[in-house]
């Protein structure tokens, strides 16, 4: 069974830029969740999805961070403009049951 | 407010010795809590996880214990081998009966290092 896939797996850009990020859940998954992990810290959840609908965006910064789930599949989570402190990686999950998440590699952002 | 906290950011044992990695956590809504491993430049991991209706669970290796009175969790490994060296992260549901997707609120994490 082919896991969580994201892309890419690296990106730096400067501030004020724009970026966005790719997930494919695994196959079947209904629920799929963006998570932010600082430096030293534990993922913090940005988004999470049910199908294409969303469930939780309470911290979402929204002035700056939009996520979309077409289709119910694939998701992308976008940052306009990034600032400094969105340096950070950026974790997709899914599930397709109530409480284990399966995670991506992730994408390791870093804002200049 | 962080519900989630893991006090040690790290820990260091010797290979065939016990591991223990602590969590506290405030919200006394959590009912379910889980146990992920982390390896450098690769997602999180799911280990082990227990229900707020038992106070101990088992997997091979690995044991988490649950004190719902004290709002403490634990996670034991014995015996401690090098590629169990990651970082380790608790993390907590309180959404009760659900048919799916839980929300899931993560401690800071643990650096676990096992020295052969």
């Amino acid at each position: 069974e082919a896991g969580v896939a994201q892309s890419p797996r690296y990106k730096i850009i400067e501030k004020r830029q724009s970026v966005a990020f790719w997930c494919n859940p695994i196959s079947g998954h209904a629920t799929l969740y963006w998570y932010q992990q600082i430096l030293g810290q534990g993922p913090k959840l940005l988004i999470q999805f049910q199908n294409n609908g969303v469930v939780d965006d309470s911290q979402l910064p929204k002035d700056r961070f939009s996520a979309e789930r077409l289709k119910g599949v694939d998701s992308t989570l976008k940052i306009q403009p990034a600032k400094l402190e969105d340096s950070a990686v950026y974790l997709c999950a899914s599930t397709g049951g109530v409480y284990e998440q399966f995670f991506g590699p992730g994408t390791r952002l870093t804002v200049l | 407010d962080q519900q989630v906290k893991q006090n040690s950011p790290s820990l260091s044992v010797q290979e065939g010795r016990i591991s223990i990695l602590n969590c506290d956590y405030t919200n006394s809504m959590f009912d379910y809590f889980l146990w992920y491993k982390k390896y450098p430049a690769e997602g999180p991991t799911f280990l082990i996880s227990i229900s707020s209706i038992k106070d101990k669970n088992e997997d091979g290796r690995f044991t988490v214990f649950l004190n719902k009175s004290a709002k403490h969790l634990s996670l034991h490994i014995v015996p401690s081998q090098p590629g169990d060296s990651a970082v380790y992260f608790c993390a907590a549901s309180g959404l009760g009966a659900r048919t799916s997707g839980s929300r899931l609120t993560f401690g800071e994490g643990t650096q676990l290092t096992v020295n052969p």
